[in-house]
């Protein structure tokens, strides 16, 4: 069964913080996503990852860089958290050898910054 | 740059009623389409994708999409929905290669009157 593992569910932090969310994925996948969830404006790419230490930017990288040392962990770090991250982040893993499969979504970590 | 546009952002139906969601996406080339749920407290799984062939694809729960590529849509529909289908249903693209990040809409929330 595919998993895709976010580190934790629910976060608080200060303004100012760095925050670091992780994402573990099981299947072998080589590409890797992360997304903020807002209502209203569905899911939007931050970073995505097709291979280890290589990443793309997405649609709304600002205040965000992503890190991914091994295949099956892919980082996201908040620099400087605001409150205007405060948002649902959603990790995804899916196959680049088999670019008809779907991704595969975590738990989702739901991230407030007060 | 890739798109995707989901017009209804809230539709209400009864038992029983049929469904439509439109979905429209904006890229020139080959496409892979995809059609997400995401039920109340869970996370998002697929319900059908379009690579290719067929393109009326059925999915699972009963529900099928229809790839129109002269229109550039993907409209996903349900003869008769159940109470049980209420959640968010997002549309999504990815471009017809390996290492290619997967564009959301941003969502439509069906709620079902039992």
């Amino acid at each position: 069964d595919v998993k895709v593992t976010q580190s934790s569910r629910y976060l608080v932090k200060r303004t100012g913080e760095k925050v670091f969310l992780e994402c573990v994925q099981d299947m072998d996948h080589e590409n890797m996503f992360w997304y903020r969830q807002d209502p209203g404006l569905g899911l939007r790419l931050i970073y995505f990852s097709y291979d280890v230490k290589m990443k793309e930017k997405g649609d709304i990288p600002e205040g965000y860089s992503v890190s991914r040392e091994k295949k099956e962990r892919f980082s996201l770090i908040l620099e400087s958290a605001s409150t205007n991250q405060t948002s649902m982040y959603l990790c995804a893993s899916s196959s680049k050898t088999d670019s008809n499969t779907e991704a595969f979504f975590g738990q989702g970590t739901r991230l407030t910054v007060v | 740059a890739q798109s995707v546009s989901q017009h209804n952002h809230h539709v209400i139906l009864s038992e029983a009623a049929s469904l439509e969601l439109g979905c429209n996406y904006s890229y020139g080339g080959t496409v892979n389409l995809f059609w997400y749920v995401q039920y109340p407290g869970q996370h998002l799984q697929l319900l059908l994708k379009y690579f290719s062939g067929d393109p009326l694809v059925k999915g699972i729960k009963g529900f099928e999409a229809e790839f129109i590529k002269s229109k550039f849509s993907f409209n996903l529909r349900k003869p008769s929905v159940q109470w049980s289908d209420t959640a968010e249903y997002f549309c999504a693209v990815t471009a017809g290669s390996s290492a290619s990040k997967i564009i959301f809409g941003s969502g439509t929330r069906l709620s079902i009157r039992p």
